[in-house]
């Protein structure tokens, strides 16, 4: 079964830090998604990646197509970046099977 | 404009009911796509539509299905409900197949099965 890997599954960081959270998967995709999932379930598309790198005010999230990685990093994180941060990819040629999801990053920012 | 909007909110059913949930998408959105979320866990995908037609399908059993009407709105059925299906169904909408454009997530509904 094609897996995508999260870590870490939690962290804890001082406002103003800067945070990376990291993405694996298995095989070739068309497609990487990172989410932000507040309490409560509403689910935010930060990014939709095929290649390269993408920037959108504090976040911003990179993708290693040969090594099978993506990494989104928050550059002076405030609290209300505190969130879960999801991870999806849509595997090629599986857009029948939708998107597969990592387990999510739990992150605190604290004040 | 109004983004993905789901009903209901919540839904309380007993083991062996049956249960629709509705979802529309953004306007000018051709394609829908359902997911089950368990707590503590990642979303999972169930059902891909788009121009009225399944075009893609998780490994969920028979219990569950879907349709997409002409105005692009989606139900999602789930028949001889169990325990297990207690999650938070999520609905998602794309210009185009979820291959090439990027999702918009809905609120989601809460089902939970006593």
């Amino acid at each position: 079964k094609n897996e995508v890997e999260q870590s870490p599954q939690n962290l804890t960081a001082q406002e103003g830090e800067f945070i990376t959270i990291n993405c694996s998967y298995s095989v070739g995709i068309s497609a990487l998604h990172w989410l932000q999932q507040h309490p409560g379930g509403g689910i935010v598309s930060l990014f939709m990646l095929s290649s390269g790198k993408k920037k959108h005010g504090r976040l911003i999230a990179t993708i290693n197509i040969q090594e099978k990685h993506s990494s989104l990093h928050i550059t002076a994180s405030h609290p209300r970046d505190s969130a879960v941060y999801i991870c999806a990819v849509l595997y090629s040629g599986g857009g029948a099977d939708g998107l597969t999801f990592g387990k999510g990053t739990h992150l605190i920012i604290q004040p | 404009d109004a983004g993905v909007t789901q009903s209901p909110t919540h839904l309380i059913k007993t083991r062996g009911q049956q249960v629709t949930l509705r979802c529309s998408p953004i306007s000018g959105h051709k394609s829908v796509s359902w997911y089950q979320q368990v707590l503590g866990q990642g979303p999972q995908f169930i059902f891909q539509y788009y121009e009225k037609e399944e075009r893609g399908r998780g490994n969920f059993p028979d219990r569950f299905s879907a349709r997409q009407f002409p105005n692009y709105s989606s139900e999602l059925n789930v028949n001889a409900l169990l325990l297990g299906d207690s999650a938070l169904y999520l609905c998602a909408s794309s210009l185009g197949l979820a291959d090439f454009y990027e999702q918009y997530f809905g609120p989601g509904t809460r089902l939970t099965v006593t």
